[in-house]
């Protein structure tokens, strides 16, 4: 059975960074893209990042491009999402999703970050 | 970037009733459309991929259809448990934007 677990959500100042991680199970990991979804309380879905299974391609938002950064060790089955200059609407519950054809097939239960002083 | 545009944003149905949900890309991005289904404190769940292809084991009473800019989400006869928020997605070149969402409620 497929598993995605994030953790490392918690409370930031803003300006502050914070990592987040993606626990896979259940899947061939190496074969497949993994990305990021958050959604601000109340608000909709906002696509974030997506990395290729070997890592060799990676996409984000425009409006995360210079402060996140996601990676990979297929090793230890985990995507990872930098982020740095943390702001207010930031504020979100962040989840990992495994591409399957054409779509974000599985999803993670979420991580919820707050970025408040 | 390609946005993408839902309507209407909130509709009201009843048990039973046909639904249609439109969703509109800002460029043309073939059939790389998927549709997915939330409910309140839940992770998102997909329904229907490549525009028209039903996930496995959804309900054949969830159909899309569409291309190019244009598609639509469809539900024969709504069930309790179809009151949800749904998003359409577009899954084209290097970016993997949403739909604002479309929530279905009780009428």
């Amino acid at each position: 059975e497929v598993h995605l677990v994030e953790s490392g959500g918690g409370l930031v100042k803003p300006g502050g960074s914070l990592r987040l991680s993606c626990a896979a199970s259940g899947f061939s990991f190496n074969s497949y893209s993994i990305n990021w979804v958050r959604q601000a309380p109340g608000k909709g879905l906002e696509w974030v990042s997506s990395i290729t299974s070997s890592g060799s391609y990676i996409y984000y938002a425009d409006s995360m491009k210079g402060r996140f950064t996601i990676s990979r060790d297929n090793a230890r089955n985990s995507v990872y999402l930098q982020m740095h200059s943390l702001r207010a609407e930031d504020t979100a519950v962040y989840y990992c999703a495994k591409s399957g054809d054409y779509a974000f097939d599985y999803w993670g239960q979420g991580t919820l970050v707050t970025v408040s002083s | 970037d390609i946005q993408m545009t839902q309507s209407p944003s909130t509709l009201s149905a009843s048990v039973g009733d046909r639904v249609t949900i439109t969703c509109r890309a800002s460029q043309s991005i073939s059939s790389w459309l998927a549709w997915y289904q939330q409910k309140p404190g839940k992770a998102p769940k997909l329904l229907i991929y490549k525009a028209s292809t039903l996930e496995t084991g959804v309900p054949s009473r969830f159909s899309g259809s569409g291309s190019g800019t244009e598609f639509t989400l469809t539900i024969s006869s709504l069930q309790a448990d179809d009151f949800a928020t749904y998003y359409c997605q577009q899954y084209n070149r290097d970016s993997r934007a949403f739909g604002q969402g479309t929530k279905v409620e009780i009428k």
